[in-house]
């Protein structure tokens, strides 16, 4: 079985440009995360999803920053206006049923704001 | 809100060495869970403890919860260079909780 994807796994964007990262979850993973990493950091939770609830947001920077799951399986996260601080790893993970179930990653997608 | 804080921060060792890292919750863990992420790639779920005081083993690796499971430990048997890599420790806070990860530590092994 295939698991956790991200798309691309390289973004380079001029800065004030918009930008969307990509999350496949592993099929029937009802819980679904986002994290951004920079550089010898740890993980900066954004973003919950856990199935039809409403989304726990209480991570996001700023207003630059959104996220929607469509279908309770893809999910992406989109920022506007980019900004050079932006630049890190986006990390998506889902897991099984409950937000404390053990969390699957995907690789990662490496932005990059000039 | 919750907050796990993980100590050292930074270990470097001698290939061989002993190593532990500690995992501390403002709030009482309903599991713990340890995860592995290598230089450049994704962290990787290790092991999950859910009972307090519960030790588990994994060839070098030995894992503990604590009684009041609100902190646990990870202690590594003569260190290895494939041990390189940052750990986090990571707990709900409930059942229907997410997720929060500690702030890691990261280990060096030299030769």
């Amino acid at each position: 079985g295939a698991g956790v994807s991200q798309s691309p796994s390289n973004k380079v964007t001029e800065k004030g440009k918009d930008v969307e990262l990509r999350c496949d979850p592993i099929s029937g993973h009802t819980a679904l995360y986002w994290y951004r990493q920079s550089l010898g950091q740890g993980l900066e939770f954004l973003i919950y999803f856990q199935g039809n609830s409403a989304p726990d947001k209480s991570g996001l920077p700023s207003d630059r920053f959104s996220a929607e799951r469509t279908g309770g399986s893809v999910s992406t996260l989109t920022i506007q206006r980019t900004q050079q601080e932006d630049s890190a790893v986006y990390l998506c993970a889902s897991s099984l049923v409950a937000g404390a179930d053990t969390q699957y990653f995907g690789p990662g997608t490496r932005l990059t704001v000039l | 809100g919750q907050q796990v804080m993980q100590i050292p921060q930074y270990q470097h060792v001698q290939e061989g060495e002993d190593f532990t890292t500690y995992c501390n919750s403002s709030t009482t863990l309903s599991n713990i869970q340890w995860y592995k992420q290598r230089p450049g790639g994704h962290p990787v779920f290790l092991i999950q403890l859910v009972k307090s005081g519960e030790v588990k083993k994994q060839k070098r690796l030995t894992f503990q919860f604590g009684e009041a499971k609100k902190n646990s430990s990870l202690h590594i048997t003569a260190t290895q260079t494939t041990d390189v890599g940052t750990y986090f420790c990571a707990g709900p806070a409930g059942t229907a909780s997410k997720l929060t990860f500690g702030t890691g530590t990261r280990l060096q092994v030299t030769l």
